[in-house]
C-alpha cells in the first residue's frame, strides 16, 4: 500500500536553531499537508500545498514557517528558529484528486523536540 | 472560528460491548466528515468517511445529522485492538478550508 514517509522520526534541536523536516507524499497525490500535535492535544492544520505554491495556512504557519516542494518528489517544512513551543508531532499528509480523493493519508510523523 | 467538540473520554468498556460517542461541528457548511482512529503516537488514520445517509463498515457505523450538527461512531462487539484515540474530522467546501479540523479524540479503553 503506498505510504507517505516522513524524516526524521525525531530531531532535538536547541532553541533557535533551524529545522527541517521532510516528506516524501504518494506519488500520485496533489495536495500536500503539514499538521502539527502537541503532546497530549488535538491535531492542528498548519498548511495546504498544491501546484507549487501555498493554498491556506493556519494562525499557526507565522513567518518562522516555510514550506518547500524543491525536487517533485520531497515536501519540506521549515522551522527558521526554534522555540520550545515547537515541540510537537508534525504529521505530512498528501490526497489525490478524483472519486475518492477526499481522503487524506497521513506519514508516521516527525517529532521535533526543542530545549 | 471552527470547532468540533468530542468528549475526551476515556470511556472505559468491556470487551464485547458495544460502544457509541459523538462529535458536534461548529460550521453549519462542513460536508466532509470522517472518523479518525489514532494509536498512542501514532499517525491519524482513516477509520471511515461518514456520509449523510450513514454507513456501516463491519463493526463500526458512522451516521451524520446535520440539523443537529453532530456526527456518531458506533462500534459493536468490541475488541481489545479498538482500544485507541477515535478522531473526528472535518472539512469545510472547496474555497474555504483546504485543511481538516480535527476534534481532540475521544479515548476508548476496551477492557478484557
Amino acid at each position: 500500500e503506498p505510504e507517505v514517509t516522513q524524516t526524521p522520526s525525531h530531531q532535538v534541536t536547541q532553541m533557535g536553531q533551524e529545522v527541517i523536516l521532510r516528506c516524501v507524499p504518494i506519488s500520485n497525490h496533489l495536495y500536500f499537508y503539514w499538521y502539527r500535535q502537541i503532546l497530549g492535544q488535538k491535531v492542528e492544520f498548519l498548511v495546504s500545498f498544491y501546484n507549487n505554491e501555498i493554498s491556506e495556512k493556519s494562525e499557526i504557519f507565522d513567518d518562522q514557517f516555510s514550506v518547500e516542494r524543491p525536487d517533485g518528489s520531497n515536501f519540506t517544512l521549515k522551522i527558521r528558529s526554534t522555540k520550545l513551543e515547537d515541540s510537537a508531532m508534525y504529521f505530512c499528509a498528501s490526497r489525490g484528486q478524483g472519486p475518492g480523493a477526499n481522503v487524506l493519508t497521513f506519514g508516521a510523523g516527525s517529532r521535533l523536540t526543542v530545549l | 472560528r471552527k470547532e468540533v467538540e468530542q468528549d475526551p473520554g476515556p470511556f472505559n468498556v468491556p470487551e464485547g460491548a458495544t460502544v457509541a460517542f459523538n462529535c458536534t461541528y461548529s460550521n453549519s457548511a462542513s460536508q466532509s466528515f470522517f472518523w479518525y482512529r489514532q494509536d498512542c503516537r501514532k499517525e491519524p488514520k482513516l477509520l471511515m468517511s461518514v456520509y449523510s445517509s450513514g454507513n456501516e463498515d463491519g463493526r463500526f457505523t458512522a451516521q451524520l445529522n446535520r440539523a443537529s450538527q453532530y456526527i456518531s461512531l458506533l462500534i459493536r462487539d468490541s475488541k481489545l485492538s479498538d482500544s485507541a484515540t477515535y478522531l473526528c474530522v472535518v472539512r469545510e467546501p472547496g474555497g474555504g478550508a483546504d485543511g481538516l479540523t480535527f476534534g481532540k479524540g475521544t479515548h476508548l479503553i476496551i477492557q478484557p
